[in-house]
C-alpha cells in the first residue's frame, strides 16, 4: 500500500529564514509520481510541483526548491527567504501510474507559520 | 480559464439528515475526483470518474454516500443519512485525461458541519 509521511506537524519561522518541509513515501511501484500542494487559509489546494519516479533531478523555482532522493524515499521541499504569504498547510502526495488520472495519497500536511 | 466550481461553500445539518454537494470541473477535463478532508488530515479520495464512468470508489462509504456524473460534466455527491463523523471539507478536483501524473485542479471545497 502507498503511504506518505510528513513528520513535521507544524513549523514556525521568522520571515527571511529558510525552511525545509520533509516528506517520506512508501510504494512498491517502480513508476509513480510525487506532488506538493499548498493549502492557504482560503482552503483551495494549489499545485506546486510534480515529479516522476525516473526523474531525480532537483528543481528550483524562484524561492522554492525540491530535493528528490529515491535511495531514502524522500521528496523534501525548501523555501528560501520565507515570507508571511508562505504561511499555509503544505501537503506531499504520491500517485501510482494509472491509465486514467491519478489516485493521490496525501500526507497529513505540515502547517507552516511565517512570522514578520 | 475558469477553475473548478463547487457549491455550497458551507453547509450545516443535523445528523440523519441528507445533503448534496455540486461540482463543475474545468471545461474539457474528463477526470473528476471527490475528496474528503477531515480537520487536521490530508484529503482522502472518495471517488474518481472518467467521463461519466466510475474508475475508483473503493473508499466511498456506499451505505450512505453516493455520487454521479451525468453527461460526463457536472457531478453531485450525496450523503444520506449524515453522521457526526462526516463533518469535513469535501473537495472536488479535475484533470485532463491521460496517463497518470497529470495535475489535479482543486475547487474551493464545501465545509460540512453535522450537529
Amino acid at each position: 500500500a502507498q503511504k506518505v509521511t510528513q513528520a513535521q506537524t507544524e513549523i514556525s519561522v521568522v520571515e527571511k529564514e529558510d525552511v525545509t518541509l520533509d516528506c517520506v513515501y512508501e510504494t512498491r511501484d517502480t513508476t509513480y509520481y510525487l506532488f506538493w500542494y499548498k493549502q492557504p487559509p482560503s482552503g483551495e489546494l494549489v499545485f506546486l510541483i510534480r515529479r516522476n519516479s525516473f526523474d531525480e533531478q532537483n528543481e528550483i523555482s524562484g524561492r522554492y526548491s525540491w530535493n528528490f532522493q529515491k535511495s531514502t524515499s524522500s521528496f523534501n521541499f525548501t523555501i528560501t527567504a520565507s515570507q508571511v504569504v508562505d504561511s499555509a498547510v503544505y501537503f506531499c502526495a504520491l500517485s501510482e501510474a494509472m491509465e486514467y488520472g491519478n489516485k493521490l495519497v496525501f500526507g497529513a500536511g505540515t502547517i507552516l507559520r511565517v512570522k514578520s | 480559464e475558469a477553475g473548478v466550481a463547487q457549491s455550497p461553500r458551507y453547509k450545516i445539518i443535523e445528523k440523519r439528515q441528507s445533503v448534496a454537494f455540486w461540482c463543475n470541473p474545468i471545461s474539457g477535463h474528463a477526470t473528476l475526483y471527490w475528496y474528503q478532508q477531515i480537520l487536521g488530515q490530508g484529503p482522502k479520495l472518495l471517488i474518481q470518474f472518467q467521463n461519466n464512468g466510475v474508475v475508483d470508489d473503493s473508499q466511498l462509504p456506499k451505505d450512505r454516500f453516493s455520487a454521479e456524473r451525468l453527461k460526463g460534466v457536472d457531478s453531485t455527491l450525496k450523503i444520506q443519512p449524515a453522521k457526526l463523523e462526516d463533518s469535513a471539507v469535501y473537495l472536488c478536483a479535475s484533470s485532463l485525461v491521460g496517463q497518470g501524473g497529470g495535475e489535479q485542479y482543486f475547487g474551493p471545497g464545501t465545509r460540512l458541519t453535522v450537529t
